[in-house]
């Protein structure tokens, strides 16, 4: 079975400051990890996907992740945060040939000016 | 491609009565997905469809849920009758086979969502 537990559900930054947002996940074969961020009373969006390629993987607006496989960890970075960078953001895991889906519970991000 | 289309995008409605949730996928995508989004329990997969066909029903809450997908192009989630706790966002999401597609890699594209409010 394949689950994602993201670590915190509210995370706070001040605008130009580090983003940092934790996940770590469980799955029985490899995995591929996404990371999805919602603006409000919009949809999911992708952000950026780990396919068993690169570890540290680049995604739009500035956003990276690393696959770290000793510690089934895929968090979220962004060197500097923007204001329109609030929103939330979902990891989620999906099994090599899969089919389902499965998503962590969301963090919301705020970014204070 | 427009995306994957949902409607309506808000609909309140009073306990007991029927709701209808609509949703086009991206053309050529075989895999059609229905989650629903709420404050307590996050984003949970309903159901989802592989060429039309459902394969996967067990997060379905009970049976005042069903879902159809008559054809490629056209799904809907019924919820009969409708109870003040299936107030939510459901989503719909649809994806091509695994490894195809411009992004590949069991990509989700979802639509705008479907706000429902059973009062």
């Amino acid at each position: 079975a394949q689950s994602v537990t993201q670590l915190g559900s509210h995370v706070s930054v001040s605008e130009g400051a580090l983003v940092l947002l934790r996940c770590n996940y469980s799955s029985s074969v490899p995995p591929y990890l996404f990371w999805y961020v919602q603006y409000p009373n919009q949809g999911l969006q992708l952000l950026l996907k780990y396919t068993s390629a690169a570890t540290l993987v680049k995604g739009i607006n500035g956003f990276e992740a690393e696959f770290k496989k000793s510690e089934t960890s895929f968090h979220l970075t962004k060197p500097s945060a923007h204001m329109s960078d609030a929103a939330e953001y979902f990891c989620a895991v999906s099994r090599t040939g899969g089919f389902k889906t499965i998503f962590g519970a969301g963090t919301r991000l705020f970014v204070k000016a | 491609d427009a995306g994957v289309i949902q409607s309506p995008r808000h609909e309140v409605t009073e306990m007991g009565q029927e709701v209808t949730l609509r949703c086009k996928p991206i053309s050529g995508h075989d895999y059609l997905f229905w989650y629903r989004q709420t404050m307590m329990r996050g984003l949970e997969l309903l159901i989802y469809f592989n060429n039309n066909v459902p394969i996967d029903d067990s997060g379905m809450p009970e049976d005042r849920f069903s879902a159809k997908m008559p054809n490629a192009s056209f799904s809907t989630l019924k919820i009969q009758p409708s109870e003040p706790r299936d107030s939510a966002v459901y989503f719909c999401a649809s994806r091509p086979l695994p490894g195809q597609g411009a992004n590949g890699a069991n990509v989700l594209t979802f639509g705008a969502g479907s706000r429902l409010t059973v009062l």
